[in-house]
Order: structure tokens, then C-alpha cells, then sequence
């Protein structure tokens, strides 16, 4: 059972304009959400991170919201750049005694073009 | 440079064989883990360390060992190999708490024929 889903396997987008990444997760324990970007032939990068008691956090053309109620957060890259075409992976943090290890949705494949 | 070493970087195995992946960080995170990333599938933890001297299983741990001996190094070792573990296998290090202190290696493919 997926506790956290990235239903969009794929998404397409061109430069410039803007590229949403959307995560669904069924965990209210959750506390702590990322996203991590990963380059073929390369391990994954973290990206962006949101506490559970904010609803947005933004860091350059990056900006992740956090809407609770709806159990949803999505990434937003504006303006996309070709080099933003990777895969994208939302992870969660597990609750307490979890070892507060991520749980990962299977990532969403960005590809930006020119 | 600070970070996760991973080797080797591919390997062409025979089934039946045994394999050891290395890992090594340099960081001095409590945790560590080993991922698996299959097409669809996303990232699978096969196995864990929280600190050095424990181990613990993660979603699809069959078939796979481990051993944290020290707080650098945590080998995955694949006692038989079999073709179902062809698949791109990360390790990821952390300070333990999840706070996007996850650094990855830059992971070792490895195909069973």
C-alpha cells in the first residue's frame, strides 16, 4: 500500500513556464516532506523540504506548498530550465519510532524542453 | 570531498554467485541505508542501520544481508544471486532524523545473467 503516491509518472513542460509536481500521501503522522531530484547514472539530491506547520517554503525558482487538509503537497519550478528534466521523488518522514525513515513515492520523470 | 562512495559502479554477475556492494561515507551520519530502484517501483529500502552494531530490515530485505560494523561502512551482500536482483542499488546516509540530511551514493548497477 503506497503510502506516498506520485500519480503522474511523467510530465512535460517548456522552458520558461512553469513545471507542478504534485504528492499525495495517507499518513497524518507525517511531519516533514522532500523532494529529491535524481540525474540518470546519478544517486537522488535533495532539493526542497516543508515542516508539517508551514503550508509553504520556497528556496529560488523552487517553492513547495503543503496543503494538510487535502494530504497533498506539490513542487513548483519557475521558470523550468532544460536542466530541470530529471526525476523527481517526494518523501516523507515517518513518524516517531519509525526511525523516522522516508517513506518515497515512485517519482515523476520532468522533462523540460527547449 | 565529503559524501558516499559506492563501488563498483556496475558488475555483470553470474547467478548463484555471491556479491558484496560497498559503502563507505565520511560524513559520520548514525544511519544508513540501502535502496533498490527498479523501473515503476521507485526506491525499496532492503536494509538499515541506525547507528553502528544494528541492522534492521526494510520492504523487500529477501535475499540480501548486511553488516555495520563501523559508523563508515555498510556492505549489502547478496549470498546467491539471482536474476530477479538485476536493478540499480543505491546506499544513503543520514544524521538519523529525516530532515532531508539523506546523501546518496551515486549508486552501483548491478545485472544477474
Amino acid at each position: 500500500d503506497q503510502q506516498v503516491k506520485q500519480n503522474s509518472p511523467s510530465l512535460s513542460v517548456q522552458e520558461g513556464r512553469i513545471s507542478i509536481l504534485n504528492c499525495d500521501y495517507t499518513n497524518s503522522m507525517f511531519d516533514y516532506f522532500l523532494w529529491y531530484k535524481k540525474y540518470p547514472a546519478e544517486g537522488p539530491t535533495f532539493l526542497i523540504s516543508i515542516s508539517s506547520i508551514k503550508d509553504k517554503n520556497e528556496d529560488g525558482r523552487f517553492t513547495v506548498f503543503l496543503n494538510k487538509s487535502a494530504k497533498h503537497l506539490s513542487l513548483h519550478i519557475v521558470p523550468s530550465q532544460p536542466g530541470d528534466s530529471a526525476v523527481y521523488f517526494c518523501a516523507a518522514r515517518g513518524p516517531a519510532g519509525n526511525n523516522r525513515k522516508l517513506i518515497w513515492g515512485l517519482g515523476t520523470s520532468l522533462a523540460v524542453n527547449p | 570531498i565529503a559524501g558516499i562512495t559506492q563501488a563498483p559502479t556496475s558488475q555483470i554477475l553470474a547467478a548463484g554467485r555471491r556479491m558484496t556492494l560497498r559503502c563507505t561515507q565520511d560524513m559520520r551520519h548514525n544511519a544508513m541505508y540501502w535502496y533498490r530502484q527498479d523501473l515503476g517501483l521507485g526506491l525499496r529500502l532492503i536494509h538499515y542501520s541506525n547507528t553502528a552494531g544494528t541492522t534492521g530490515k526494510g520492504e523487500v530485505p529477501d535475499g540480501y544481508s548486511v553488516s555495520r560494523a563501523n559508523t563508515d561502512d555498510f556492505p549489502l551482500t547478496l549470498a546467491s544471486a539471482v536474476p530477479s536482483q538485476t536493478s540499480v542499488y543505491f546506499c544513503a546516509s543520514s544524521h538519523g532524523q529525516g530532515t532531508g540530511g539523506y546523501t546518496f551514493g551515486s549508486g552501483t548497477r548491478l545485472t544477474v545473467v
